[in-house]
C-alpha cells in the first residue's frame, strides 16, 4: 500500500514570495491533515479535512496559509507571503476512519524561508 | 498552542542500554501516543494508550499511561542502532480532539 505523498521535499524561497505544497493521501483515506513542525519541536495540526469539507482550521494563520481539497482526494496548502518564521517542515498526514490517533504521515516538505 | 514537555531533551547513550523518557502535560488527557521521527521522515506510531494506568508493549518498546492522567511513560530495552531518532509523545484531551505533541527526546547511541 502506497503511504503519504509529498512535494517538493524541499523548497528555498524569499521573504514575501509564495509557495505551494500538494499532498496526496493514501487511497481511501477520508481525513487529511496538514501540520507544522518547526525545528525542535513537534507537529502542530494546521488545518484538518473530512472530504473536502475543513473540520479544524482554528491554527492556521488565515492571512496567509491557505488550504484546500477540492474533489476530496488530494491538497495543497499555500503560503502567501511567506515569513522568516514559516521555515518549518510541512508534513500531510491522513486517516482511513477520521481517527485521529491513527493517521499515517507523509515525508513532509521542508521549507527555508531567508 | 500548547505543547507537552518531554524529558530528558536528549540521551547519549551505548548500544544494550536501557532507555527510559516521560512526557507530562498541565491538562488531562485520555488518550497518549509515542511517535519514532527518523530524519527526513513523517513520526511513525510506536504505541498507543487509552486508559489510566495502562501498560503496554510493542516488542522491546513499553509504554505507560500515568495515573494521574497528566503523563505517560516509555521505555526501550537493550537499545539497538536503529533505536536512534526523536521520540515524541502525543496526547488527545477528549473524544476525537486533535492531537498535542509534545516537544521530543532525542536519541543518540554512541559507539
Amino acid at each position: 500500500e502506497a503511504g503519504v505523498a509529498q512535494s517538493p521535499r524541499y523548497k528555498i524561497i524569499e521573504k514575501r514570495q509564495s509557495v505551494a505544497f500538494w499532498c496526496n493521501p493514501i487511497s481511501g483515506h477520508a481525513t487529511l491533515y496538514w501540520y507544522q513542525q518547526i525545528l525542535g519541536q513537534g507537529p502542530k495540526l494546521l488545518i484538518q479535512f473530512q472530504n473536502n469539507g475543513v473540520v479544524d482550521d482554528s491554527q492556521l494563520p488565515k492571512d496567509r496559509f491557505s488550504a484546500e481539497r477540492l474533489k476530496g482526494v488530494d491538497s495543497t496548502l499555500k503560503i502567501q507571503p511567506a515569513k522568516l518564521e514559516d521555515s518549518a517542515v510541512y508534513l500531510c498526514a491522513s486517516s482511513l476512519h477520521g481517527m485521529n490517533t491513527e493517521a499515517f504521515f507523509g515525508q513532509g516538505t521542508r521549507l527555508t524561508v531567508v | 498552542g500548547q505543547q507537552l514537555n518531554q524529558s530528558p531533551q536528549s540521551m547519549f547513550i551505548q548500544e544494550g542500554e536501557d532507555v527510559s523518557m516521560n512526557c507530562t502535560s498541565s491538562s488531562i488527557f485520555n488518550t497518549w501516543l509515542w511517535y519514532k521521527q527518523d530524519p527526513g521522515e513523517g513520526p511513525v506510531l510506536l504505541i498507543a494508550l487509552y486508559k489510566a494506568g495502562e501498560l503496554t508493549s510493542n516488542g522491546r518498546l513499553t509504554a505507560q499511561f500515568g495515573i494521574t492522567r497528566k503523563d505517560s511513560f516509555l521505555n526501550i530495552s537493550a537499545s539497538i542502532p536503529s533505536d536512534v531518532g526523536i521520540y515524541f509523545c502525543a496526547g488527545q484531551p477528549f473524544g476525537n480532539e486533535k492531537l498535542t505533541f509534545g516537544t521530543g527526546t532525542r536519541l543518540t547511541i554512541i559507539p
